[in-house]
């Protein structure tokens, strides 16, 4: 079973920043925490990934909190190609578990 | 990131008849390389690890017999399916370890319909 919960949809305004949360409470101290997000009939696409620490790329920014019990992805510019699945996933080594994800809908 | 290629994209195979898969790991050598399975409207749920070199190592319920795995060099995995079956008709990933650490690269992944 996945260790993650999170939201089943979500809206979003386009322009807007979107802010999809993920629940990990089990999760253990070397456990990563990931996302990834899949568009309709495509492979998963790698976002970001962090251990403890807040992460940001050219993608997202990754919001852990102290306790490491959830996290929060944040696009700060939402477009309508970000509408998806995002996936959050926890895992140490390359054991993944995907659980159902939120299904983002960026709204023009 | 990893680029990884999967071919073919789609495929229509009669009920009783094989089809493989191949997945390629275009921009480094991947040692390890991943199978995963999506039916309609659910998520993905990893079918088995494949490693350069040895066997693959297969989730509970996946019969190993069935879903043939060869990952004979670093930069190709293939997925045979044999004697397929309606059932098996399914969205069939496969994915690559990263080089900075655990994260996996997906591929486009191929859809399979067994008529």
């Amino acid at each position: 079973d996945a260790k993650t919960t999170q939201p089943p949809s979500m809206d979003c305004a386009e322009g807007r920043a979107a802010n999809l949360p993920c629940n990990h409470s089990t999760i253990s101290g070397n456990e990563y925490v990931y996302w990834y997000r899949q568009i309709h009939s495509q492979g998963p696409q790698y976002i970001i990934h962090g251990l403890k620490n807040n992460e940001t790329n050219e993608m997202a920014s990754l919001i852990i909190t102290e306790d490491r019990k959830s996290s929060t992805l944040i696009l700060p510019h939402a477009t309508l190609r970000d509408t998806a699945v995002y996936y959050c996933i926890v895992s140490y080594g390359q054991n993944f578990v995907f659980g159902p994800g939120t299904r983002l809908s960026v709204l023009p | 990131g990893a680029v990884v290629s999967q071919h073919p994209s789609w495929v229509i195979c009669k009920s009783g008849t094989s089809v493989k898969i191949e997945c390629r790991s275009l921009d480094f050598q991947a040692t390890t390389m991943f199978w995963y399975r999506q039916f309609p409207k659910q998520s993905l749920m990893l079918m088995a690890t494949s490693n350069e070199g040895s066997k693959a190592t297969y989730e509970q319920g996946v019969e190993k017999d069935k879903f043939l795995i060869n990952h004979a060099s670093l930069t190709l995995s293939t997925l045979t399916v044999t004697s397929a079956h309606p059932e098996d008709s399914s969205f069939y990933i496969c994915s690559v370890g990263g080089t900075e650490g655990y994260e996996q690269y997906f591929g486009p992944g191929t859809r399979l319909t067994v008529t």
